[in-house]
This record gives C-alpha cells, structure tokens and sequence, in this order.
C-alpha cells in the first residue's frame, strides 16, 4: 500500500521567519509528488513535483524533490501570518486506475504568529 | 467558472439516518473523487468515477457506503445507517480527462462537514 509521510506535524513560528516541511513516500510505479494549501475550505495547489533535483519557485514558497531519497521539502521563507494553515503531500503512482487517485500525509500545520 | 462544487457544506445526522453528499465537477471535468478526512488526519481516497462507471472504489469501506455519477446530475457519495464514526469533512475533486493535463487540473471542492448525533 502507497504511503506518505510527513514532519514535523506541527510547527509554531514568527513572521519572517523561514520554516521547511518534510514529506516522504512509498509508491509503487511513482509518477509525481503533489503540495497543497488547506484553510478551512478546500485544499488549494502549490506545486507538482514530476523530476528529481529541479526546485520549483511560487513567490516565498519553493519546493524539490529527491527521488534517490524519496522525499521532498517545501520551503517557506519570510513567513506571513496568511501562511498559516495545514500544508499538505501527496504522491501519485502511474499506470492502471491508480493514476489521479491521490495518497496524501498527514499535514503539517504551520501557525505564523506577528 | 463555478469550481467544484459540493453540498450541502455542513450536515447533521442522526445514528441511523441516510447521508447524501453530492458534487458537481468543474465545468469540463469528467473524473471525480472523493476522498475523507477525519479530525487530524490527511485526506483518504475513497473512490473515482467517471460517468456512469467506478473506476477505482479501493477506499471506500465495505459497508453502508457507496458513490455514483450518473450521466445527468452531479456524483452522489451516500452513506445509510450513519454512525458516529462517520463523523468527518468529506471532500470531492474532479479532473479533466486527458492524462496529461490531468494533475495540472485536480481541483478539490470545499467539502461538506458531515456531523453523526
């Protein structure tokens, strides 16, 4: 069974400050790794991760992945307190009905304080 | 465009009562999912659809739950005999049906809070 695994599960900072996320995976036939952005409403995308050692860039936000290691982190720099919310990993593997069903973390939630 | 949308966004049942959730993809979008979340947890794939056909229902339990999406109408995940176990934010998706474009376009609705009284 696909499994995906992620650190620390919570996280308490101040603004400007730069915090890093952990994501780790098991998955047969992996295809891509996936972030996402959840308030309290629907989880939004940041970023897919398809190619190992090729640092995706969104603003503040940045993201690699390392298929040697099977992981990925997602950096957050000069945080805000709008960045606070539960940041979410998911993994897909390729091939057969697996494809598009997504395997997610746990979260991390990140509270930014002023 | 209107997203995904899902309602009812929150719901209250009693034990033993039917829940049904329903879900309208985004406007060109043929691939749904529904995934759950319970308190403090990730989001958990329960099942995909297209159109009148269940692709992959490896997440949804045995019992008491099953998912549709007719040819006209939005996917309905229904749940009979509700228990507080239940309890949960439910959560759909829908994707365009072109592999290459697909992850580019999954887009999650807001979810409906299903409470179990």
């Amino acid at each position: 069974e696909d499994k995906v695994v992620q650190s620390p599960l919570s996280l308490v900072v101040h603004e400007g400050d730069t915090v890093t996320l952990n994501c780790s995976y098991e998955v047969t036939n992996f295809r891509s790794l996936l972030w996402y952005k959840q308030e309290k409403k629907a989880p939004t995308f940041l970023f897919m991760l398809t190619s190992s050692g090729i640092e995706k860039k969104s603003g503040r936000l940045s993201s690699i992945l390392d298929k040697k290691e099977l992981s990925s982190i997602l950096n957050i720099t000069a945080t805000q307190t709008g960045d606070s919310a539960i940041y979410l990993c998911a993994s897909v593997g390729a091939g057969g009905t697996s494809y598009g069903k997504l395997t997610f973390g746990q979260g991390t939630i990140l509270t930014v304080h002023p | 465009n209107a997203g995904v949308m899902q309602n009812p966004r929150h719901l209250v049942r009693r034990r033993g009562q039917e829940a049904r959730l329903r879900c309208s993809p985004m406007k060109g979008h043929s691939h749904v999912y529904w995934y759950r979340q319970l308190p403090e947890e990730g989001l958990k794939f329960m099942v995909y659809l297209q159109k009148e056909n269940i692709i992959d229902e490896s997440g949804m339990p045995k019992e008491r739950f099953s998912a549709e999406f007719p040819k006209e109408g939005p996917s309905i995940l229904r749940i009979q005999q509700v228990v507080r176990g239940d309890s949960a934010a439910y959560f759909c998706a829908s994707s365009p049906a072109k592999t290459g474009s697909r992850l580019y376009g999954y887009t999650f609705g807001s979810g409906t809070r299903l409470t179990v009284v």
